[in-house]
């Protein structure tokens, strides 16, 4: 089945110790978007790759970066990881019309549980 | 920018009980809106959307929503919950186009015997 598959799902980091999170999908969604849900909240857009180009939020902190080198491909980087940077990190994908407005409906992965100590 | 509430942290209901979980958004102009479900240990899906046309909206599993614009609300339902029915349910919204799609804190259902 075509899906998006993140890893790993646990990740323990210590304070400071850069982590890198991956997301794959076998959708060729061309669109590719990070969420980050700390517990009890709402699931917060981090960033969100349209092909190749990278969309940041303004809120998003410098510590946390993107790189997609190919369609099926999406990784987070966390510089330096703070005790406030445990979380849920999901990876989405949707596709665009023949028009290139996005449908809406995201496609997401399982989630990558990230705690930091 | 646009936000979304969800009302009810965490609803209890025995099988058969009739559902209603309630979603308010912030933003008045052009949305469209969603109603997600994340069953236990898995991921995030689509349950039903709504773009125009009808505000009432059939989607998978029985469940529907109806948007009411003076309300700003897009209140999910169920006549009839199943055990299967516990998860966590979100409600999400966009501006329409390539706007972001924001998302509620969610609404944990537990469905008992």
């Amino acid at each position: 089945d075509a899906m998006v598959i993140q890893n790993p799902r646990y990740q323990v980091t210590q304070f400071g110790k850069p982590v890198t999170l991956s997301c794959s999908q076998t959708l060729n969604h061309n669109v590719m978007y990070w969420y980050q849900q700390k517990s009890s909240q709402a699931p917060k857009l981090l960033f969100h790759y349209y092909d190749k180009d990278f969309n940041n939020e303004a809120d998003t902190p410098d510590n946390f970066q993107s790189r997609r080198p190919n369609t099926s491909f999406c990784f987070l980087d966390i510089r330096s990881p703070g005790l406030g940077d445990t979380a849920m990190y999901l990876c989405a994908t949707s596709k665009t019309n023949t028009l290139g407005v996005r449908t809406g409906e995201l496609f997401f992965g399982e989630g990558s549980r990230l705690t930091v100590l | 920018a646009q936000s979304v509430s969800q009302h009810n942290h965490h609803v209890i209901l025995s099988e058969a009980a009739s559902l209603e979980l309630g979603c308010n958004y912030s933003y008045g102009g052009t949305v469209n809106l969603f109603w997600y479900v994340q069953y236990p240990g898995q991921h995030l899906q689509l349950l039903l959307k709504y773009f125009s046309g009808d505000p009432l909206v059939k989607g998978i599993k029985g469940f529907e929503a109806e948007f009411i614009k003076s309300k700003f609300s897009f209140n999910l339902r169920k006549p009839s919950v199943q055990w299967s029915d516990t998860a966590e349910y979100f409600c999400a919204v966009n501006s329409g186009g390539n706007t972001p799609l924001v998302f509620g804190k969610g609404t944990r259902l537990s469905v008992i015997a």
